[in-house]
């Protein structure tokens, strides 16, 4: 089974500070993926990557960055925490086909970070 | 924009009956659709994906995909407790999948 893993369940954090968020996958899948969830508003892409080095926005990048130095982990870095990036942040692996839309993302089990 | 609506719900239904879920999308080139399940607490999980006009069944689980109206569905027969649960439809995009705001499902016993 792919095994998503995220290095924070729980996280608080104080305004201004810098926030790592760390995701790691053990399928060697080239894509990953960062969501952020709130209620009423669901599931909301912020970066992804489909391969090392490589990163794409996703709808609300603002606020946010990412790092991918290797294959297997993708970091999202909130450069000066604010309270409205509270939320659940969940990453996300899948596989590159030779048609990404078959491919259905994997989860990990979510870090919810806490801006004070 | 791609756009994806479902039902916020809650769709309630008693236990061992038909729970009907239903998603439209505007991205007429999303080509497969998932169907997720969160439970309260928990991150998503893929529970099925069909990519072509017709029915997929897997259990319990009925996918029913429409291209031309642009709709899918999920029906879950002999709901459980245990299905109570929020569903995500996701069609696919050229690169990335756009979630809907899914639909809280109660089943009661």
């Amino acid at each position: 089974d792919v095994k998503v893993t995220q290095s924070s369940r729980y996280l608080v954090k104080r305004t201004g500070e810098k926030v790592f968020l760390e995701c790691v996958q053990d399928m060697d899948h080239e894509n990953m993926f960062w969501y952020r969830q709130d209620p009423g508003l669901g599931l909301r892409l912020i970066y992804f990557s489909y391969d090392v080095k490589m990163k794409e926005k996703g709808d609300i990048p603002e606020g946010y960055s990412v790092s991918r130095e290797k294959k297997e982990r993708f970091s999202l870095i909130l450069e000066s925490a604010s309270t409205n990036q509270t939320s659940m942040y969940l990453c996300a692996s899948s596989r590159l086909t030779e048609k990404w839309v078959n491919s259905p993302l994997h989860f990990g089990n979510g870090t919810r970070l806490t801006v004070t | 924009q791609k756009e994806v609506e479902q039902n916020s719900g809650p769709l309630s239904v008693p236990e061992g009956a038909i729970a009907s879920l239903n998603c439209t999308y505007s991205d007429r080139g999303s080509q497969s659709f998932f169907w997720y399940r969160q439970y309260s607490g928990k991150s998503p999980e893929l529970i099925m994906f069909i990519y072509s006009n017709g029915d997929k069944e897997d259990g319990r689980f009925t996918a029913q995909l429409n291209k031309a109206s642009q709709y899918v569905s999920l029906l879950i027969r002999d709901s459980q407790p245990s299905d109570s649960a929020t569903y995500l439809c996701a069609p696919s995009g050229y690169s990335t999948l756009t979630f809907g705001k899914g639909t809280m499902l109660l089943v009661s016993p």
